[in-house]
């Protein structure tokens, strides 16, 4: 079952600005996954961030977790025009079965130039 | 360079017809995937395999079967297309147990049955 939900919306920004997206989840989790998608390509790996983990950086994002809300926010800085895609957050619930990752239904980013 | 390869990119079939859908990955992972994506419904597991011809069912492995004879390659086949699925079909890797690891994604086939 689907436990990644992100907020289910499309976020126009300027280049230069910051770009937030949240995702919540229904059940307890391993960890958590951020993964990036260009417009008609497969899914690139972003960034983990493990359950007893409350803060994760690498390069311009930042990705948080709170288990106790059951939710998780990505946050890209000084965004780009390369940044345009979607973004897609996941996790693997402890519950689920083993070597399952579940997908939401990602969150559209433009970021005009 | 980690690589998932699909053979595929575009795939046109008519309703009926069997449809085979290869995946190759050359980084010795044990475990493979098989997502469908769709406007709205964001990826859905269909099948994985942690093993060679070990497979589980996914979320929505209807109309669908797997086949793993070999570690690296990893096929989707539809036994009798119907137009409910078409859809952009994604194949995964991974290393180790995803509760540790990552995905790693081929670029997707886009199958439009007619």
């Amino acid at each position: 079952s689907q436990q990644g939900e992100e907020d289910p919306q499309a976020l126009s920004i300027q280049e230069g600005e910051n770009a937030t997206m949240n995702c919540s989840y229904k059940t307890s989790i391993n960890n958590l996954q951020w993964y990036r998608q260009n417009s008609g390509r497969g899914l690139v790996h972003l960034i983990l961030i493990r359950s007893n983990e409350r803060e994760k950086h690498s390069g311009r994002l930042r990705v948080t977790l709170d288990t106790s809300k059951k939710s998780s926010s990505l946050l890209i800085t000084a965004s780009r025009a390369a940044d345009t895609a979607s973004y897609f957050c996941a996790t693997d619930g402890l519950s689920g079965g083993n070597n399952r990752l579940a997908f939401g239904k990602g969150n559209q980013v433009v970021v005009i130039p | 360079d980690v690589k998932v390869t699909q053979s595929s990119r575009y795939l046109v079939k008519r309703t009926g017809e069997k449809v085979f859908l290869e995946c190759v990955q050359d980084m010795d992972h044990e475990n493979m995937f098989w997502y469908r994506q769709d406007p709205g419904l964001g990826l859905r597991l269909i099948y994985f395999s942690y093993d060679v011809k070990m497979k589980e069912k996914g979320d929505i492995p209807e109309g669908y079967s797997v086949s793993r004879e070999k570690k690296e390659r990893f096929s989707l086949i539809l036994e009798s297309a119907s137009t409910n699925q078409t859809s952009m079909y994604l194949c995964a890797s991974s290393l180790i147990g995803v509760a540790t690891g990552e995905l790693f994604f081929g670029e997707g086939s886009r199958l439009t049955v007619l």
